[in-house]
């Protein structure tokens, strides 16, 4: 099975920062790497696809970078509603495997 | 609107049975492949289960393969998960997941709200 490591686990920022989180790989996963945000008591939610691609519906201020096996998630300006707990997660061989989360928190 | 609705959770004894179901509305079912994803309280995303969209084919978590059983009804635009022997580490919530299949890459667009499967004596 191929391990999703991401860092890291949890984070502390305060509205306006931008904030990266880092999302590893253990072996090539091309592009094949999905990311999703998910806030408490709620289903996860998918903010882009592909690496890069930006899910339809989802602020700008995400976006995504990366291929092979490293993968960064990047919020340019936080804002209140984006304080959550963020996924990466494979799609490039089964079974899909999900990072172990990074929980965003405010400072 | 698409929506995808879970039922079937509860407490159930180590080593008893439960059946999940997914209703969907809103978009053509057959069309899209649909998964089953869980989490533990507390903890993070696992991937259980996939299915095509015609039924023929399905994958699993090594965790649940021989146990979960994914299938669907496309007559009745429902997704299932049975699940047997089950154990106190299956404990979780389950959600259904739509799987967009976005250009060939495997995206879970959209998910129910979560059904709680408790296994404890």
């Amino acid at each position: 099975d191929i391990q999703m490591t991401q860092s890291p686990s949890s984070l502390s920022a305060s509205v306006g920062d931008r904030v990266t989180i880092t999302c590893r790989a253990s072996q090539t996963i091309r592009n094949y790497l999905n990311w999703y945000q998910q806030k408490p008591g709620k289903a996860p939610n998918v903010l882009i696809y592909a690496a890069t691609s930006l899910q339809s519906g989802v602020p700008s201020r995400f976006s995504g970078s990366g291929s092979a096996t490293d993968f960064t998630l990047t919020i340019s300006s936080l804002q209140p509603q984006d304080f959550a707990t963020y996924y990466c997660q494979q799609s490039y061989s089964l079974p899909y495997t999900f990072g172990q989360g990074t929980k965003l928190e405010i400072k | 609107e698409v929506q995808l609705v879970e039922s079937g959770g509860g407490l159930v004894q180590p080593g008893g049975s439960l059946r999940l179901s997914c209703a969907a509305s809103g978009f053509t079912f057959t069309s899209y492949w649909m998964h089953w994803v869980r989490q533990a309280p507390g903890k993070g995303l696992v991937w259980v289960s996939r299915i095509y969209g015609d039924g023929r084919r399905t994958a699993y978590a090594d965790s649940v393969k021989g146990r979960f059983t994914i299938s669907r009804d496309n007559a009745k635009k429902m997704l299932y998960l049975e699940m047997n022997s089950l154990r106190a580490e299956d404990t979780a919530v389950y959600y259904c997941a739509r799987d967009s299949d976005t250009y060939g890459y495997s995206v879970l667009d959209y998910r129910g709200q979560g059904t709680l499967v408790t296994v404890s004596s």
